[in-house]
């Protein structure tokens, strides 16, 4: 079994709709991370956090310490959000990733 | 731009030969990390620097070796490169102050290498 479980592994969307992404982890962890790969291959830092909920814009982060989830939300989807999410933990000090979920978003 | 840049982008060689990779971190970082993405393993972490010193290391081979250098930047050096280490190699750094964990890491554009 994976340190980081990613769920779902492909999600597609209609343009608008709301979007889930959960992340579950096995490890104890300091911080857990959402990172967005591109389809160029460009990695980009979402969130970083260790505690309770975050917000940029259209995206929403949270995580539950004592369930080991986190989950990653994307109100009114754009086609623009197509890309790969991943979740990776921070333990001392190094990342375990997740496999990543594809999002697609069609107009 | 996450300020981290990497060169080369890409990088095609042979099997047996030995490659060097280089990382530039964001300016004020002093943490740099390296990470292998390959399309079987995912994205794992290689090693960790901070300030020139070895930190962290995760699944790197003994084959490869990486380094800091006083003004920060970092390579990754790959020897009896093999067919299976074809991937993405990226670079990311952060400010990690001391020991602090927890630090946001700004991921560079990464490097494709390819063994033919």
């Amino acid at each position: 079994k994976n340190e980081v479980e990613q769920s779902p592994q492909n999600l597609t969307a209609q343009e608008g709709e709301f979007i889930t992404i959960n992340c579950s982890y096995s490890v104890g962890i300091s911080a857990l991370h959402w990172l967005q790969q591109h389809p160029g291959g460009g990695i980009v830092s979402l969130f970083m956090l260790s505690s309770g909920k975050k917000k940029h814009g259209r995206l929403i982060a949270t995580i539950n310490i004592q369930e080991k989830h986190s989950s990653l939300h994307i109100t009114a989807s754009h086609p623009r959000d197509s890309a790969v999410d991943i979740c990776a933990v921070e333990g001392v000090p190094k990342l375990i990733f997740g496999t990543g979920t594809r999002l697609q978003v069609f107009p | 731009d996450s300020g981290v840049t990497q060169t080369p982008k890409h990088l095609i060689t042979a099997t047996g030969q030995r490659v060097t990779l280089r990382c530039s971190p964001r300016s004020g970082d002093l943490s740099v990390y390296w990470y292998q993405q390959s399309l079987d393993q995912g994205l794992q972490f290689l090693i960790q620097y901070y300030n020139g010193e070895e930190r962290a290391k995760g699944n790197i081979l003994e084959r490869f070796s990486a380094q800091q250098f006083p003004d920060l930047h970092s390579e990754l050096n790959l020897s009896s490169l093999e067919l299976g280490d074809s991937a993405l190699y990226f670079c990311a750094s952060s400010v990690n102050r001391g020991l602090a964990i927890g630090n946001e890491q700004f991921f560079g554009p990464g490097t494709r290498l390819t063994v033919l």
